[in-house]
């Protein structure tokens, strides 16, 4: 059965510090790849997505993550953090062979400190 | 922007009664979904909704639970006999209105269901 795990359940940084939140999924085919985020008393928001092509995609806000098949990752990075950035993040796949489902990990919550 | 939208945002019931929680999916998608958050926990997939059908149901998803899109623009989840593990924030997602990107799923803002 397919599923994510995220590395840490709680980062706490301070502003300007470099970010990466780590992704691994457990899946026998073709993957597709995702970043959501929930800010506190709001909903789901896609923060990046990876279908093909170039293995480093970009997303909003500053965000990026690197799809290494090898290693069966998605970590997301971002150089420079804000305070803005508190919430809590959510790795999650998907695929064609297996019904579109999403699989999420279990969450990070990210805690920027001013 | 087009966005998923849920009603109600916050529902409190009683142990054995019978909820329905509301959404309006993206009026050009084609797929919709139902997952739940457990206080805590990781969001988990209920079902999935294609051609007014159920195309994948997780084994959360037992007899208490029925989907219906009844009237081609809501999408509703019904819990027949609600249980205490039933408290959890319920989301909406839908998906598919774009060729190039049919497997982006949108969520809606979520349904707080408290079961007292």
């Amino acid at each position: 059965a397919q599923s994510v795990s995220q590395h840490n359940h709680h980062v706490i940084l301070s502003e300007a510090a470099s970010l990466e939140l780590g992704c691994n999924y457990s899946y026998g085919g073709t993957v597709n790849l995702f970043w959501y985020v929930q800010y506190p008393g709001q909903h789901l928001q896609l923060l990046l997505k990876y279908f093909s092509g170039d293995p480093l995609v970009k997303g909003i806000k500053g965000f990026e993550a690197e799809f290494i098949k090898s290693k069966f990752s998605f970590n997301l990075r971002k150089p420079s953090v804000q305070w803005s950035d508190t919430a809590e993040y959510f790795c999650a796949v998907n695929g064609v062979e297996y019904g579109n489902k999403l699989v999420f990990g279990a969450g990070t919550i990210l805690r920027v400190k001013s | 922007e087009p966005e998923v939208t849920q009603t109600p945002s916050h529902q409190v019931t009683q142990m054995g009664q019978e909820v329905i929680l509301r959404c309006v999916p993206i009026s050009n998608h084609l797929y919709f979904y139902w997952y739940r958050q457990i206080l805590g926990q990781k969001v988990e997939f209920l079902v999935s909704f294609y051609n007014n059908e159920i195309s994948e149901k997780s084994e959360i998803f037992d007899d208490q639970f029925s989907v219906e899109r009844p009237d081609g623009s809501n999408f509703t989840l019904k819990i027949r006999s609600t249980k205490l593990e039933d408290s959890a924030m319920y989301f909406c997602a839908s998906s598919g209105g774009d060729v190039r990107d049919p497997y982006e799923q949108y969520f809606g803002p979520g349904t707080r269901l408290t079961v007292t």
